[in-house]
């Protein structure tokens, strides 16, 4: 099984400031990797598929990079409306695996 | 608009048996791999099982395998998942997402339904 680690557990950043989330494969996925936002009391949300590719719906200051085994979701100018935890997920073999998650807080 | 709507979520005793149901509506659903992924309470997500889109192949985690099977009804537009052997373990919000791709491994999760919860307890 592939384990995924995401750091940090919790990120504390002002608005307007940049956001940079980590997540780690025990061994490489390739680009086979997925980022979702999930707000309280709601599902998770697609945000980045193929480790770069943005999903409808999420605006230009989230961007995912990486290969291989470590992996980048970056949110360049943090609003209020992106408090949330995020997740990564790998999609190269089974069973699929998902980050313990990254909380962002202002 | 791709609507997923999970039900059959309830108290439940362990040992016992229950079907989760998501009825999917806004999209071709015979065409989609679909998955279930769980959250225990105040816990991250865990992956359950996938099936591809004509219920060809399945899939399972470690945690589930033999004890939980996913399965579909494409002329009916929905997706199960029959839990058995049920285990405090097993209490969790289950989520059904639709995949990106039609079968094999895919690239993301586009899709989530709002969740049944699943409390296993004596």
């Amino acid at each position: 099984e592939i384990v995924m680690t995401q750091s940090p557990a919790t990120l504390s950043v002002s608005p307007g400031e940049r956001a940079t989330l980590s997540c780690r494969a025990s061994q490489s996925v390739s680009k086979d990797l997925a980022w979702y936002q999930q707000k309280p009391g709601q599902a998770p949300r697609l945000v980045i598929s193929g480790a770069s590719t943005r999903a409808t719906g999420f605006p230009a200051r989230f961007s995912g990079s990486g290969s291989g085994t470590e992996f980048t979701l970056t949110i360049s100018s943090l609003q209020s409306e992106d408090v949330a935890v995020y997740y990564c997920q790998q999609f190269n073999n089974w069973p699929l695996t998902f980050g313990g998650g990254t909380k962002v807080e202002i | 608009q791709v609507q997923l709507l999970e039900s059959g979520g309830g108290v439940v005793q362990p040992g016992r048996s229950l079907r989760l149901s998501c009825a999917a509506s806004g999209f071709t659903f015979n065409t989609y791999g679909m998955q279930w992924v769980r959250q225990a309470p105040g816990k991250g997500l865990e992956w359950v099982a996938v099936i591809w889109f004509d219920g060809g192949n399945e899939y399972y985690a470690d945690s589930v395998r033999g004890r939980f099977t996913i399965s579909r009804d494409n002329s009916k537009n929905t997706l199960y998942l029959q839990m058995s052997s049920l285990r405090a373990e097993d209490t969790a919000v289950y989520y059904c997402a639709r995949s990106l791709a039609s079968y094999g491994l895919g690239s993301g999760l586009d899709s989530w339904g709002q969740g049944t919860l699943v409390t296993v307890s004596s």
